[in-house]
């Protein structure tokens, strides 16, 4: 069974960093492209970021891009988000997603996702 | 970037009733080289992560219960639920993954009337 479980989030005041994590189970973790989505309070879903199952390819949306990085650990089956230079319009719930295989970015199972707060 | 528009916003459809939503893209999601639009279908519920419905416009992901169907090609998709379940209440949104940045619709939010 697939699974996915963020964990990092939380607190903290703009400008300041972060760092999400997404332990993975019930797969080859390093045969699938992971991304991270997020859902402000009362509104859709924002795709963030991506990276290929080897890591060598990563993929940004133009308002993360200079200040989130995206990582993985295929040895931990592990998924990162490094956010810093938070901004209040950060401030959502971010879900870590399994990519349908190494490359793309349709993503077939969602983990319950992390809330993060920008606030002062 | 690829801009998704669904409508509509919202939809009340009564038990038993057919509900259906639409999803067009600025430009084309269709991939000549193998025939495929990179065109996903999601439902959320309330609380709940979003789930995978369909994938290539109209493959219904496993376990998907068949009164959902998915149909459309290049720049204009539709989300048809033929005899609505309590159960299908939720926010329903489209995605392309045909190229980055990945965009999603608004979200379609279905009630029951």
């Amino acid at each position: 069974e697939v699974q996915l479980l963020e964990s990092g989030g939380g607190l903290v005041q703009p400008g300041g960093s972060l760092r999400l994590s997404c332990a993975a189970s019930g797969f080859t973790f390093s045969s699938y492209a992971m991304s991270w989505v997020r859902q402000a309070p009362g509104k859709g879903l924002e795709w963030v970021s991506a990276i290929s199952g080897s890591g060598g390819n990563t993929y940004y949306s133009d308002s993360v891009k200079g200040r989130f990085t995206i990582s993985r650990d295929n040895s931990r089956n592990t998924l990162y988000l490094q956010m810093n230079s938070l901004r209040t319009e950060d401030m959502a719930v971010y879900y870590c997603a399994k990519g349908w295989s190494a490359t793309t970015s349709l993503c077939d199972y969602w983990g319950q996702g992390t809330l993060v707060t920008v606030s002062s | 970037d690829i801009v998704m528009t669904q409508s509509p916003d919202s939809l009340a459809v009564s038990l038993g009733e057919r509900a259906t939503i639409n999803c067009k893209s600025s430009q084309s999601v269709l991939y000549s080289s193998n025939n495929e639009n990179y065109l996903a279908w999601y439902q959320q519920k309330s609380g709940q992560p979003p789930k995978l419905l369909f994938y290539w416009a109209s493959t219904r992901e496993s376990g998907v219960p068949d009164r959902f169907s998915g149909s459309g090609s290049g720049t204009d998709f539709t989300l048809t639920i033929s005899t609505l379940q309590a159960e299908d209440v939720a926010v329903y949104y489209c995605q392309q993954y045909y190229s980055t940045p990945i965009t999603f619709g608004q979200g379609t939010r279905l009630e029951i009337k």
